[in-house]
């Protein structure tokens, strides 16, 4: 049963803390990518990753950190440097390699609120 | 910012209408992809369209891109209930490989 998930569905944060969100695919895919949702609004990216032991910063990549040690796997930290991290935040994938843009599968997300 | 504008910002008809949402960018494309994604859910993907194509259909939906006005149509016909959704256009450049995505229709079907 291939696909991406993400845990926690739901994360609570205290101020001051950092927390981690997880994002799994058994896709076999190269890139993955995170992105934070706003009510009402489009998806932003955060930080994106073409192949094991790289990422690269999006376009909001202050206050949060990734890794991305195994192929499977992409992290995000939340910082405490991130002053408003409520928000529903995406996991995707995609072949990838190269620089290739093509289509992206998504996890259920995981919706962040502040204590 | 490189980001699509999709208009209208919400749309409102009954079963069995069609539905028209469009998308434009700004600058040279290689792919243009449109995505559904229903209330708290992540995104699916519907649909996607390279700059060499002018139009591709998948079941009740169709979709067209025209390169030199730089926008895009997503047409779902003969709606349904469950077409209910927001909606997505994302557009794909040669440089980067990422996706940016448009702030989105919010679709609403009344039965």
């Amino acid at each position: 049963d291939g696909g991406i998930t993400q845990s926690p569905k739901y994360l609570f944060r205290k101020e001051g803390q950092n927390v981690t969100l997880s994002c799994e695919q058994n896709l076999n895919h190269d890139a993955m990518y995170w992105y934070r949702q706003d009510p009402g609004q489009g998806l932003r990216l955060i930080y994106y990753s073409q192949i094991v032991n790289d990422f690269q910063k999006g376009d909001i990549a202050e206050g949060y950190s990734v890794s991305r040690e195994k192929k499977e796997s992409f992290p995000l930290t939340v910082t405490s440097a991130q002053k408003n991290p409520t928000a529903f935040y995406l996991c995707a994938s995609s072949i990838g390699g190269a620089g290739r843009i093509e289509t992206q599968y998504f996890g259920p997300g995981t919706r962040l609120l502040v204590l | 910012s490189q980001q699509g504008e999709e208009d209208p910002q919400a749309l409102s008809i009954q079963e069995g209408e069609n539905a028209t949402m469009n998308c434009s960018y700004k600058t040279s494309i290689n792919n243009l992809q449109w995505y559904r994604q229903n209330s708290g859910r992540g995104l699916v993907h519907l649909i996607l369209i390279r700059s060499n194509e002018r139009e591709k259909h998948s079941g009740r939906l169709r979709v067209t891109l025209d390169t030199s006005k730089k926008s895009s149509s997503l047409l779902i016909t003969a709606s349904r209930a469950a077409d209910t959704a927001s909606y997505f256009c994302a557009t794909g450049y040669n440089q980067g490989g990422k996706l940016i995505f448009g702030q989105g229709t919010e679709l609403s079907v009344k039965p």
